[in-house]
């Protein structure tokens, strides 16, 4: 079965310190992969997605086949950063979007 | 284009009531979602719609119903409304194309006492 894992619920860094936040799939296929980001009580936003090799607000995520990770980085966290970052992958021939449990972010002043 | 609305954005229901949930989209997209979200549980899929006409489970279906009679309203049905429902509701919808992004609404907060 198609599995997203994150495997820090919390994380806290400092600001201007980088950030790492883990995700690994399970997938059999050919994975399409998201990093939706939650700020406090608001809607679910679309950060990035791994076919757009994009950097959204700093961010970036590289999909590595080989270790089934799709990583999201910064190299320098900002307050406004703090928030619930989701995972997910879509799976195929289903349409349906599978998320990880979530990593919340916290930046420190 | 306001994007995917949902409503009420707060409701408070007792054991055994019914209510529901509308969520309606302004984009003309093909496919919607529900999903509630459970803290530490991250987002589970109650159900899904493929287009007008077409809905199908998702991970968490019972106690819920959908219909889908447009491409803009997806509305979530609660029949008898139980504890294990206070959650928050999203409804999302996304465009053909597996590589496209979803858009969420804002959310229902559902309390059932």
């Amino acid at each position: 079965a198609q599995r997203v894992t994150q495997p820090e619920k919390l994380l806290s860094v400092f600001k201007g310190a980088p950030v790492e936040l883990k995700c690994n799939y399970s997938y059999s296929g050919s994975p399409e992969l998201f990093w939706y980001v939650q700020y406090s009580r608001q809607r679910l936003q679309l950060l990035l997605r791994h076919i757009s090799r994009e950097s959204i607000k700093g961010f970036t995520a590289d999909l590595n086949k080989g270790e089934t990770s799709f990583h999201l980085k910064k190299p320098f966290a900002q307050e406004e950063d703090s928030a619930m970052y989701y995972c997910a992958l879509v799976q195929g021939g289903s349409e349906k979007l599978v998320f990880g449990k979530g990593t919340k972010l916290t930046v420190n002043p | 284009n306001a994007g995917v609305t949902q409503t009420p954005k707060f409701r408070i229901l007792k054991i055994g009531q019914s209510m529901t949930l509308q969520c309606t989209q302004d984009m003309n997209h093909n496919y919607m979602y529900w999903y509630r979200q459970d803290p530490g549980m991250g987002l589970k899929l109650i159900y899904y719609s493929v287009g007008a006409g077409i809905t199908d489970k998702g991970e968490v279906p019972n106690g819920y119903n959908v219909s889908r009679s447009t491409t803009e309203d997806f509305p979530l049905r609660l029949e008898l409304a139980a504890p294990s429902q206070t959650s928050v509701y999203f409804c999302a919808s996304r465009p053909r194309g597996r590589s496209n992004g979803y858009t969420f609404g804002s959310g229902t907060r559902l309390t059932v006492v």
